[in-house]
């Protein structure tokens, strides 16, 4: 299972772009790294997916090096809804021992 | 999301009390997972189960134990609640990776569970 490790907690201010990064020393060929994001009170909703290189949606940028060893979540432009905890997962087959970790808290500062 | 629901959504009880938390989902997905949170801490997975005739433990399963009653219906119980178990509990969904991904669950809203 590969552990991950990011940071406790960040801030930023509104407008700006925010970079979460995670490590990731011990992930396995087949793994996938998937970051979610969460709101108090609410459960995980995914945000984005990858396996190499970039990957960019509507919501975020995933960068994830030729080595794997980490991923960085790329937030454009973060606004007071982005306030939350990020997760960031290395998803592997069987999903027997899937843990969120404790996440990167992130607040947006106005 | 609002495809998959929680009931209760909150529920106090008290020590020794058998307790079950019901998931639905229409998502028509196969996986479904149970999954605590607890203060300050991530999530941890309890059971999940990829078909109707699947049953996997998780990281802390002792304590608990979950029936599959049909592909929409994943009911968590706790058959002699203890307080260490009060904690936030979240239901899951996640449809079989395509190729190329693998798996991205949807969450449910969560049941507050409090053990006196």
């Amino acid at each position: 299972l590969a552990k991950t490790t990011q940071p406790i907690s960040m801030d930023s201010y509104e407008g700006q772009e925010v970079n979460i990064t995670c490590s990731h020393n011990n992930i396995a060929t087949n793994d996938y790294i998937t970051w979610y994001q969460q709101f108090p009170s609410q459960g995980p909703r995914f945000i984005i997916q990858g396996y190499k290189t970039k990957v960019t949606n509507e919501v975020a940028s995933l960068f994830i090096p030729a080595d794997r060893k980490s991923s960085t979540l790329s937030l454009p432009r973060v606004s007071l809804s982005d306030t939350a905890v990020y997760y960031c997962l290395v998803v592997a087959g069987g999903y027997q021992k899937v843990t969120f970790g404790t996440g990167t808290k992130l607040q947006v500062i106005p | 999301d609002a495809d998959v629901t929680q009931t209760p959504r909150n529920r106090i009880t008290k020590t020794g009390k058998r307790i079950m938390l019901e998931c639905s989902q229409t998502k028509g997905h196969d996986r479904m997972y149970w999954y605590r949170q607890d203060p300050g801490l991530g999530l941890r997975l309890i059971y999940y189960s990829f078909d109707v005739k699947d049953i996997n433990k998780g990281e802390i399963s002792d304590g608990y134990s979950v029936s599959r009653q049909a592909q929409a219906k994943f009911s968590l119980s706790l058959e002699s609640a203890i307080p260490n178990q009060t904690a936030l509990y979240f239901c899951a969904t996640s449809d079989l990776p395509r190729q190329g991904n693998t798996d991205t669950q949807y969450f449910g809203p969560g049941t507050r569970l409090t053990v006196l």
